[in-house]
């Protein structure tokens, strides 16, 4: 079964250093997509980075990257200079070929920055 | 481009009574989904669309139904509604089902749905 784990149900970081969120992920399917998704106190979902399992390069959007480990089966979110509006839970979230093509996502990350 | 789009933004219902979510995307997307939040459960997936005129139901479908009525808008019917359907329901849609970074899903706002 498809599965994605999320570890750290509450995170701090210092305003302006660099913060990590742990995600691993069970499959056997050898294609799949990796996603991270913000959701701040307002409530709505927003896509952040995404990541192909046959992407050889780690992905970067900006402040966010994607510290792939293929062979761990993690998919870590680094945070750079994180700013006060990072503040919000972080979903990871796992799309595969197998069954409806539905994502699945892991409970969430509580990240709050410190001024 | 609004994106997605959903009505109402909030709702409480009283047990036995019904009501349908309103979902519609700019994006010419094929795909959309509907999926239910609740505490410490992530996101549940309800019903999906993989395209117009095709419906099929996610891992927790039991109470609602879905109509994909032209390849904009996803409605999601609640028919009888529970106390145990109170949650937070979001809509949202791909360009399609497949794997790749252009087949991302995006959300609409989110309906608070109440259910006493």
């Amino acid at each position: 079964a498809q599965k994605i784990t999320q570890t750290q149900p509450g995170m701090f970081v210092q305003e302006k250093e660099a913060v990590t969120l742990d995600c691993t992920y069970d499959t056997s399917d050898q294609s799949y997509g990796l996603f991270w998704y913000k959701q701040p106190s307002s409530g709505e979902m927003i896509f952040l980075i995404y990541q192909g399992s046959y992407d050889e390069q780690n992905a970067t959007e900006g402040r966010y990257s994607l510290n792939f480990q293929k062979a761990r089966k993690s998919a870590n979110l680094v945070i750079s200079a994180s700013q006060l509006g990072d503040s919000a839970m972080y979903f990871c979230a796992m799309r595969f070929s197998g069954g409806y093509q539905k994502v699945t996502f892991g409970i969430g990350t509580k990240l709050q920055v410190i001024p | 481009n609004a994106g997605v789009t959903q009505t109402p933004k909030f709702q409480v219902l009283k047990t036995g009574q019904s009501m349908t979510l309103q979902c519609a995307q700019d994006m010419n997307h094929n795909s959309m989904y509907w999926y239910r939040q609740d505490p410490g459960m992530g996101l549940r997936l309800i019903y999906y669309s993989a395209s117009e005129g095709t419906t099929d139901k996610g891992e927790v479908p039991n109470g609602y139904n879905v109509s994909r009525l032209n390849k904009r808008e996803f409605s999601l019917r609640l028919e009888s509604a529970a106390p145990s359907q109170t949650s937070v329901y979001f809509c949202a849609s791909s360009r399609t089902t497949g794997m790749g970074g252009t087949d991302t899903q995006y959300f609409g706002p989110g309906t608070r749905l109440t259910v006493l």
